[in-house]
């Protein structure tokens, strides 16, 4: 196992409301990356933090939001949801300068 | 055209067989090259990088052609175990930069 965790492991939400998933980083590591993985379609990046400040983002709205605390675990949120934003959210935790990036088990999110 | 491409499948195979997953990717720049295997409901994991050398892992062997920009994967003796999504995924610089995903290949090895 890579070490990294995500909460909840599903949920079900619906139209416009708002979600928190949650994101353990491994031991070590100071940058989480979120990705959402839509049925039959490869992980598409949301954005990344690195030491608790945003160090990218993909073109995603910004009803994504994100945040990485001290301990750098990290919080993805989405407000107004809508029916597309079903999907696998993947969160991948790395140490700085290093490309091997290491994948939670993802939740799984349903929006009715 | 999309940044990385492949050929969705599915890739029907006999145990045994030698298969081969292809990939394109458009930017130039790209530095870093990797296939991860996604099992069903499943979070993707590393398989190998890719490098220009070409690499060997068992049963596994990845070749990167920058000319090309072209990548591949050749599974050799497939196992029922290797029953999974191939995603090929690119790196535009080397480091902690976000990885950019092809939608995958899928194989299914039957016995």
């Amino acid at each position: 196992e890579t070490g990294v965790t995500q909460s909840p492991t599903h949920l079900i939400k619906t139209r416009g409301q708002q979600v928190t998933l949650r994101c353990s980083s491994q031991s070590g590591h100071n940058t989480v990356s979120w990705y959402q993985q839509a049925l039959g379609q490869g992980p598409q990046f949301i954005f990344q933090y690195y030491r608790e400040e945003e160090n990218g983002r993909g073109n995603f709205p910004p009803r994504f939001s994100g945040l990485q605390f001290p301990n750098y675990s990290s919080e993805l949120n989405v407000n107004a949801l809508e029916l597309d934003d079903s999907a696998l959210y993947l969160c991948a935790s790395s140490r700085d300068n290093q490309e091997t990036q290491y994948f939670g088990p993802g939740t799984r999110l349903l929006v009715l | 055209r999309k940044e990385v491409e492949q050929d969705p499948g599915p890739f029907n195979v006999p145990e045994g067989a030698t298969v081969a997953f292809n990939c394109t990717y458009s930017n130039s720049a790209s530095q870093s090259f990797f296939w991860y295997r996604q099992d069903c409901r499943k979070e993707p994991k590393l398989l190998m990088s890719v490098y220009s050398s070409g690499n060997e892992d068992g049963r596994f062997t990845a070749q990167l052609n920058r000319a090309s920009q072209y990548i591949s994967l050749l599974i050799r003796d497939s196992k029922l175990s290797d029953s999974a999504t191939y995603l090929c995924v690119v790196n535009l610089i080397s480091g902690n930069t976000p990885l950019v995903f092809g939608k995958g290949t899928r194989l299914s090895v039957i016995a």
